[in-house]
């Protein structure tokens, strides 16, 4: 079975802070993917990597930067942490032949104070 | 963007009763996809379509590709305690490179 794995369950970080938001995958994907989850919202595309360094902006960029140095690495990066991005983020991974079968990781649940 | 209209936004239901659910989208779409979000754990893809009229089933669980392509419908028979959790459509157009628009998500809630 594919296992996304995402760094912590929970955080809570102070407005300002530096943020990191790691995903590891164990299934050799080349796309990964990072989602936020609001209710109401569903979810929404913040960036997606489609191969090792490779970056592209989501619908929802603004606030946060990527970084794919290893394939089965994903790290979602919060300059500065607001009080606006408290949410459930969600790492998803796939393969590169199957584009419709995106395998999540638990998500991470950020309280932003 | 893409809107993707989900529907009902939450459903109380009694164990056993068949349960229904829509996603309409703005733009034309060649994917439609459901997920299963259970409490703490991240979606679970159930059923994909790839085209128009498509209609497939998953045990209890049914999923039609509108014929407009811009609809889908998810239909759980005899639900059962296990079915509560967040269901989320997801579609794709030709050029989107396979990123998806979600829906807001149903929240199912199944009493015995």
């Amino acid at each position: 079975d594919v296992k996304v794995t995402q760094s912590s369950r929970y955080l809570v970080k102070r407005t300002g802070e530096k943020v990191f938001l790691e995903c590891v995958q164990d299934m050799d994907h080349e796309n990964m993917f990072w989602y936020r989850q609001d209710p109401g919202l569903g979810l929404r595309l913040i960036y997606f990597s489609y191969d090792v360094k490779m970056k592209e902006k989501g619908d929802i960029p603004e606030g946060y930067s990527v970084s794919r140095e290893k394939k089965e690495r994903f790290s979602l990066i919060l300059e500065s942490a607001s009080t606006n991005q408290t949410s459930m983020y969600l790492c998803a991974s796939r393969g590169a032949g199957s584009y419709e079968k995106l395998f999540f990781g638990s998500g991470t649940q950020l309280s932003v104070l | 963007g893409q809107q993707l209209n989900q529907s009902p936004q939450s459903m109380f239901i009694q164990e056993g009763e068949d349960v229904s659910m829509n996603c309409t989208s703005s733009s034309i779409f060649n994917t439609w996809l459901w997920y299963k979000q259970d409490p703490g754990e991240g979606p679970v893809l159930l059923i994909a379509l790839y085209k128009a009229g498509e209609l497939t089933s998953n045990g209890r669980l049914t999923a039609q590709f509108g014929i407009t392509r811009k609809d889908s419908f998810l239909n759980i028979s005899a639900s059962i305690p296990s079915d509560v959790g967040i269901y989320f459509c997801a579609g794709t157009a030709t050029d989107s490179w396979g990123k998806f628009q979600f829906g807001a998500g149903t929240q199912v809630v199944v009493t015995p």
